[in-house]
């Protein structure tokens, strides 16, 4: 059982659609990333937050809007997507940014896919 | 900034035989820390081990180990008597001990796949 859970397990929308990706964790962690994950490609790091504040956003385009109302809970707000956002979206949690021999912790990712 | 490579896309192996996953890392740091994670087809990530650079004993974790050789900024993955449940891709991860943007950086992934 994993300690980190996301909702929902795919998604399909519309370029015009407006969607959200949830994740939550019960790990008592108070850093939380999201990841896109694409075909032969590393991760790519999208979003940091640590201790419910955002530290990184890494050139991401403003159509993900992601939100973090507590340690536990992080959003990922999705809007006028593209097929090219087609991708495996992972959340992940660690103790604290800055614990760098703190391994992530994932969870199962949304498999996103933009028609 | 660091990078990290897998040159192995894809690797086969044998079950209860033994395969070597390749890694790479680029880096002008002393201390940091290697992961080695694996997703099976579930997607989640799991930790399968990590190396603290600093340490030169190679980490070992039942079936699992690393040949680490930090002059060579390497980071192996040994899988000793595989089994069917070890099919998954497999992805090796740097992170700083010594930069304030400590963020995790993954390799492209190798997909392994065990033959029964």
């Amino acid at each position: 059982e994993t300690g980190v859970t996301q909702t929902p397990r795919h998604l399909v929308m519309g370029m015009t659609n407006k969607k959200s990706l949830k994740c939550e964790q019960h790990l008592g962690h108070n850093a939380m990333y999201w990841y896109k994950q694409s075909a032969k490609k590393p991760l790519e790091l999208m979003f940091v937050y640590n201790f419910k504040e955002q530290t990184e956003n890494n050139s991401v385009p403003s159509r993900f809007s992601p939100e973090c109302p507590n340690s536990s809970h992080l959003f990922l707000h999705l809007h006028t997507l593209q097929p090219e956002d087609s991708a495996l979206y992972l959340c992940a949690s660690s103790e604290r940014q800055s614990s760098y021999n703190s391994p992530l912790h994932f969870g199962n990712g949304t498999r996103l896919t933009v028609t | 900034a660091q990078t990290v490579t897998q040159s192995q896309p894809e690797m086969s192996v044998q079950e209860a035989e033994t395969v070597t996953l390749s890694c790479t890392y680029d880096t002008s740091e002393s201390d940091y820390y290697l992961f080695w994670y694996k997703q099976p087809p579930s997607r989640q990530m799991i930790l399968v081990i990590r190396q603290e650079a600093y340490k030169q004993q190679n980490a070992t974790e039942n079936r699992f180990s690393v040949n680490f050789q930090k002059a060579a900024k390497s980071f192996s993955l040994k899988i000793s008597d595989s089994q069917l449940g070890d099919a998954a891709m497999y992805f090796c991860a740097y992170r700083s001990a010594e930069d304030n943007n400590n963020d995790m950086r993954f390799g492209a992934g190798t997909r392994l796949t065990v033959k029964p």
